[in-house]
C-alpha cells in the first residue's frame, strides 16, 4: 500500500505568517491528492483536490501544488480562524483512501 | 441542500455487532460513491471503505477487512456500515462522507460515535 506522510506535525505561527505543509507520497500519485480542515471538535472540510484546485468557497488564502508524490499547502497570510489539523489524502482508486497523519497548526 | 446524517452509534460489547447508517438528502447516492472515515479520540482521521456510484465495487482498509461491510438502499438513499467482531481499537467517531467524482469529499456527515468496551 502507498504511504502517505506529512511534516511538519504541528507548527506555531503568528497572524500574518506564511505556512507551508508538506505531504508525501511513498509511490506516485500523479495528483489525486486533496487536503482537509479539521477545526477543533468540528467535522473535516474539504480544501483543495486535485493537488491544487480550490474547493468553491474556501480563502484564496489557501493554495496547493505538486504532482507525483511531493505536496504542499500554503496558507498565504495565516488567520486565527486557521486554527486546524490540515490531512492530505491519496484518492488513486487503485490503492486505499489514505489520509497522511495530519498537521497541527496554532496561532504563536 | 445536500445533508448525510449517521446514526446506530452507541456503547458496544467486544466481539459484538453495530450497525451504522447514514441517511443522504439532496443528491442521490447512484451518482456518487460513498465511503466511510472514522476518527478514534483525539487520532487522524482513518478511511474505511467505499463504495462506488454504481455500486459495483467495494474496497476496505486492512485494518476493517472481513469484519466490515458497507452496503446500501437505494431506495432510502441510505448508506450502511455493518460492523462485527468490534475491538477497543474500533472506538472512533464514525463519519459517512460523498465522493465528489474524485474530487475528494465535499460533504460530511456530523459523526456518530461507536465505543466498544465491555
Amino acid at each position: 500500500d502507498i504511504q502517505m506522510t506529512q511534516s511538519p506535525s504541528s507548527l506555531s505561527a503568528s497572524v500574518g505568517d506564511r505556512v507551508t505543509i508538506t505531504c508525501r507520497a511513498s509511490q506516485g500519485i500523479n495528483n489525486y491528492l486533496a487536503w482537509y480542515q479539521q477545526r477543533p471538535g468540528k467535522v473535516p472540510k474539504l480544501l483543495i483536490y486535485a493537488a491544487s484546485t480550490l474547493q468553491s468557497g474556501v480563502p484564496s488564502r489557501f493554495s496547493g501544488t505538486g504532482s507525483g508524490t511531493d505536496f504542499t499547502l500554503t496558507i498565504s497570510s495565516l488567520q486565527p480562524e486557521d486554527v486546524a489539523t490540515y490531512y492530505c489524502q491519496k484518492y488513486d482508486n487503485s490503492d486505499p483512501f489514505t489520509f497522511g497523519p495530519g498537521t497541527k497548526v496554532d496561532i504563536k | 441542500q445536500v445533508q448525510l446524517v449517521e446514526s446506530g452509534g452507541g456503547v458496544v460489547q467486544p466481539g459484538r455487532s453495530l450497525r451504522l447508517s447514514c441517511a443522504a438528502s439532496g443528491f442521490s447516492i447512484t451518482t456518487y460513491g460513498m465511503h466511510w472515515v472514522r476518527q478514534a479520540p483525539g487520532k487522524g482521521l482513518e478511511w474505511l471503505t467505499v463504495i462506488s456510484s454504481d455500486g459495483n465495487t467495494k474496497f476496505y482498509a486492512d485494518s476493517v477487512k472481513g469484519r466490515f461491510t458497507i452496503s446500501r438502499d437505494i431506495s432510502q438513499n441510505t448508506l450502511y456500515l455493518e460492523m462485527n467482531s468490534l475491538r477497543a481499537e474500533d472506538t472512533a467517531v464514525y463519519y459517512c462522507a460523498k465522493d465528489d467524482h474524485n474530487h475528494g469529499y465535499d460533504y460530511w456527515g456530523q459523526g456518530t460515535l461507536v465505543t466498544v468496551s465491555s
